[in-house]
């Protein structure tokens, strides 16, 4: 199994320009989630879902969308990025809701010019 | 907003030596967990206490709860070089659907 997989694992963007974050699991978990990880800081929720077709948004979730069409498949998309979007983003994954243990995806360094 | 804060921010011991790692947090939780992140990857569940629970132990790990004080700490016995990393605890929000993490404490192991 590959657990929780993340594409791609690096990306440049020039401001203004748009792109999707793919986040895949198979581990068959209802729970899905995206962070961001600025340095010095913690990760920060930007959406969630808890199952397929219901997301909701975290605590940062301006200028981030995403959709859950399938149990598997949790994309980010960037409408419009900014230099302020420059981080490392996680995707993580649980079995029901947040109260459990979370495996993480190993990661998206994007950098916005 | 960030809901727990870790202390120290940074820890350097010797191979052998104890860490403890403390976090506090601000609202009622469901329960908290510590989470570690080596360099440049992904975080990696260690541990979770629920909020009825004081002290729990996996292996070289010790973690106590006191919902009082809203207050956590990590205790890493017996350190190895492998145990070099960032440590972070996080909480679920009372009958919230989203995990906070504090920002972490980078954890240093000289051999």
């Amino acid at each position: 199994n590959a657990g929780v997989t993340q594409t791609p694992k690096f990306q440049v963007l020039k401001t203004g320009q748009s792109m999707t974050l793919q986040c895949a699991q198979d581990m068959n978990h209802e729970y899905m989630s995206w962070y961001r990880q600025d340095p010095g800081m913690g990760l920060r929720l930007i959406h969630y879902s808890v199952g397929a077709g219901i997301t909701d948004q975290g605590e940062v979730p301006n200028g981030y969308n995403v959709s859950r069409s399938t149990t598997e498949d949790f994309p980010l998309r960037l409408l419009s990025a900014a230099p302020s979007q420059t981080s490392v983003y996680f995707c993580a994954t649980t079995r029901e809701t947040g109260a459990n243990e979370q495996f993480f995806g190993p990661g998206t360094r994007l950098t916005v010019l | 907003s960030q809901q727990g804060e870790e202390d120290p921010q940074a820890l350097s011991i010797q191979e052998g030596e104890n860490a403890t790692m403390n976090c506090s947090y601000k609202t009622s939780i469901n329960n908290l967990q510590w989470y570690r992140q080596n360099s440049g990857r992904g975080l990696v569940h260690l541990i979770l206490i629920r909020s009825n629970e004081r002290e729990k132990h996996s292996g070289r790990l010790r973690v106590t709860l006191d919902t009082s004080k809203k207050s956590s700490s990590l205790l890493i016995t017996a350190s190895r070089a492998a145990d070099t990393a960032s440590y972070f605890c996080a909480q679920l929000v009372y009958n919230n659907n989203d995990m906070r993490f504090g920002a972490g404490t980078r954890l240093t192991v000289k051999p």
